[in-house]
């Protein structure tokens, strides 16, 4: 069974820029959140896909979008980005309607 | 509470000695509580979930206890060791199985 996995480990962009961030689900898990975590702070929750479609939504501006893949993979895109959008950004799958969700290591993004 | 709130923010505990701390949080539309636990540069581990008040649960020398009615969670390690070392975060979830974390608390585990 493999984890979470999430690509890449760093990356730095520049104000008003375009970031995609991706993610692996462990297999078999069909849900996935992504969640953001600037410093000194917990993890904030920024949206779940389920089945392909937006499942829930935290209070993120809609410069933050997401996409889920037929093989439950996903991807986070952040436009527009700013200064505050670094962070380490976390996804985590889950089964539905399930309390556990297996988190992947994290992209460290830096926006200058 | 609005919020999930965790103390102390950081601990320093000699290596041997046991110790705990606390997780806090709403007790509306509550649904679970879930520990994590996060060393440096490693993907958050799930240490526990619990769902009923007064719900214990145990992993070796770590345990955790859950009030649901009053709104707080204990974690607790026994003779901390310094493998140990890490910061601890805890969740609460509602109907809508989405997690509102606390900020954790950063356990030293000093030789």
């Amino acid at each position: 069974e493999t984890g979470v996995t999430q690509s890449p480990t760093h990356l730095i962009k520049t104000r008003g820029q375009q970031v995609t961030l991706r993610c692996s689900s462990q297999s078999g898990h069909n849900t996935v959140s992504w969640y953001q975590q600037a410093l000194g702070q917990g993890p904030q929750f920024i949206f779940q896909y389920y089945r392909e479609e937006e499942n829930g939504r935290g209070n993120f501006p809609p410069r933050f979008s997401g996409l889920q893949f037929p093989n439950y993979s996903s991807e986070l895109n952040v436009n527009a980005l700013e200064l505050d959008d670094s962070a380490l950004y976390l996804c985590a799958s889950s089964l539905p309607r399930t309390y556990e969700q297996y988190f992947g290591p994290g992209t460290r993004l830096t926006v200058t | 509470i609005l919020n999930v709130e965790q103390s102390p923010q950081s601990l320093h505990v000699q290596e041997g000695d046991s110790t705990n701390f606390t997780c806090s949080f709403p007790s509306s539309n509550f649904y679970a509580l879930h520990w994590y636990r996060w060393e440096t540069a490693k993907s958050p581990e799930a240490l526990f979930v619990m769902t009923l008040n007064g719900d214990e649960k145990k992993k070796g020398r770590i345990s955790a206890t859950l009030n649901t009615k009053e709104g707080y969670s204990y974690l607790y390690i026994k003779g901390s060791q310094p493998e140990d070392s890490a910061t601890y975060l805890c969740a609460s979830s509602g109907s809508n199985y989405q997690l509102i974390w606390g900020a954790g608390t950063k356990l030293i585990i000093k030789p």
